[in-house]
């Protein structure tokens, strides 16, 4: 069982669209990530939250600790944002696998 | 700032070759990362390290051994390259170990043949 689960897997969209891609994870947490993945690139750092709710330009991320379970929502989606978007979460427990990670969510957004 | 340099970007092994994975950070971090990404898959820990001097193993260690001389340089050494290594490989920092952002190279795109 993964510690954390990723929904949808596979995600394609109209330019302008709406998005939500959606993280759940297993254990406690003293942070959780949102990090994109370009074709054939790095890595990048989107968002890192504990609580409540984090904007960036359009991309917002929301987090409930309750329920153990994160969103990632990019408002007019435009096809620059097509990449693979991954969910990781800091362990709150330092066992030396700090970071447990999702297997990402592959984002396509048409012109 | 370069921020994390990995090299080199791309490289093709034979079995039972040995190569060194180089990674570099200016941001003064302490903490360093080895992960690889395998098709399907979350990014797996290979190793980490808090410091100068202090490195531990992480979740598939197996093959692969590291050294931390400096604080920026964390270079990840694989002996015996077996096909099971094919992978693309990501070195990553961070400031503190908790709630601080990750900061990632480039990755190093592996084959073993």
């Amino acid at each position: 069982k993964n510690e954390v689960e990723q929904s949808p897997q596979n995600l394609t969209a109209q330019e302008g669209e709406f998005i939500t891609i959606n993280c759940s994870y297993s254990v406690g947490i003293s942070a959780l990530h949102w990090l994109q993945q370009h074709p054939g690139g790095g890595i990048v750092s989107l968002f890192m939250l504990s609580s409540g709710k984090k904007k960036h330009g359009r991309l917002i991320a929301t987090i409930n600790i309750q329920e153990k379970h994160s969103s990632l929502h990019i408002t007019a989606s435009h096809p620059r944002d097509s990449a693979v978007y991954i969910c990781a979460v800091r362990s709150r427990i330092f066992t030396g696998n700090q970071f447990y990670f999702g297997t990402g969510t592959s984002l396509t957004v048409i012109p | 700032n370069a921020g994390v340099t990995q090299t080199p970007k791309f490289r093709i092994l034979k079995i039972g070759q040995s190569m060194t994975l180089q990674c570099a950070q200016d941001m003064n971090h302490n903490y360093m990362y080895w992960y690889r990404q395998d098709p399907g898959m979350g990014l797996k820990l290979i190793y980490y390290s808090v410091g100068a001097g202090i490195t531990d193993k992480g979740e598939v260690p197996n093959g692969y051994n590291v050294s931390r001389s400096t604080t920026e340089d964390f270079p990840l050494r694989l002996e015996l390259a077996a096909p099971s290594q094919t992978s693309v490989y990501f070195c990553a920092s961070s400031w503190t170990e908790s709630n601080s952002p990750l900061h990632f190279g480039n990755g190093t795109r592996l084959t073993v043949t």
